[in-house]
């Protein structure tokens, strides 16, 4: 069984670009998190998807920052834009409906804005 | 707003030391405490967890202890060896049904051989 997948694992932009990072949840997990993590920082939490479905973006940045977990296919966090704070290393965690808060966490993707 | 707070930063043992990390929170509507662990360049791991119902719980060499009435919970870590140098977070979150997860900032640790 899998676990938690992410790519890329590194990615690079230069400033105004956009940055996008994908994640597949474990086999059968059907809800997934995004938490960010700054250089020397605990995991800030993002946001919380089910399948179509976004439960709390509350972490979330209000500009520029989306999500989504479509029906098929992986999670995708969308940068628009990046500006140099937004360089991070970016982890996906999923867990399965029985157990919301049971999260496995996937390697991260560091993303570095130039 | 810190809701969990986490200490220490960092902390240096020698091999077969026992390592204390120390967690407290402010919400009390959190009901789950989980510790992860973390290795350079890799996602966490959860190491172990706790729920407010029981005041310690054991698996391996990792024990948590709970304290409801003070908000706090702490991570031992027995007979510890220098493959259980990470970073160590604790979390929190409202319910198991509800998975965001608070994460505390962290405590470097390092364990001589």
């Amino acid at each position: 069984n899998a676990g938690v997948m992410q790519n890329p694992r590194h990615l690079v932009r230069r400033r105004g670009q956009e940055a996008r990072l994908r994640c597949s949840p474990m086999k059968g997990h059907s809800h997934v998190y995004w938490y960010r993590q700054l250089p020397e920082e605990g995991l800030k939490f993002m946001v919380y998807l089910q399948k179509e479905n976004i439960i709390d973006e509350s972490g979330m940045p209000k500009e520029r920052f989306s999500a989504e977990f479509p029906k098929e296919g992986p999670s995708i966090l969308r940068i628009q834009q990046v500006v140099r704070g937004d360089s991070a290393a970016y982890f996906c965690a999923s867990s399965p409906q029985s157990a919301a808060h049971t999260q496995y966490f996937g390697p991260g993707t560091r993303l570095t804005v130039l | 707003q810190q809701q969990v707070k986490q200490s220490p930063q960092s902390l240096i043992v020698q091999k077969g030391g026992i390592p204390i990390i120390n967690c407290a929170y402010e919400n009390t509507a959190f009901d789950y405490f989980p510790w992860y662990q973390q290795f350079p360049g890799k996602g966490p791991a959860l190491l172990i967890a706790i729920r407010p119902d029981v005041s310690e719980k054991k698996e391996g060499r990792f024990t948590i202890s709970f304290n409801k009435s003070a908000k706090q919970f702490s991570l031992h870590i027995m007979d510890s060896q220098p493959g259980d140098s990470a970073t160590y977070f604790c979390a929190a979150s409202k319910g198991t049904s509800y998975g965001k997860l608070t994460f505390g900032q962290g405590t470097i640790l390092t364990v001589h051989p």
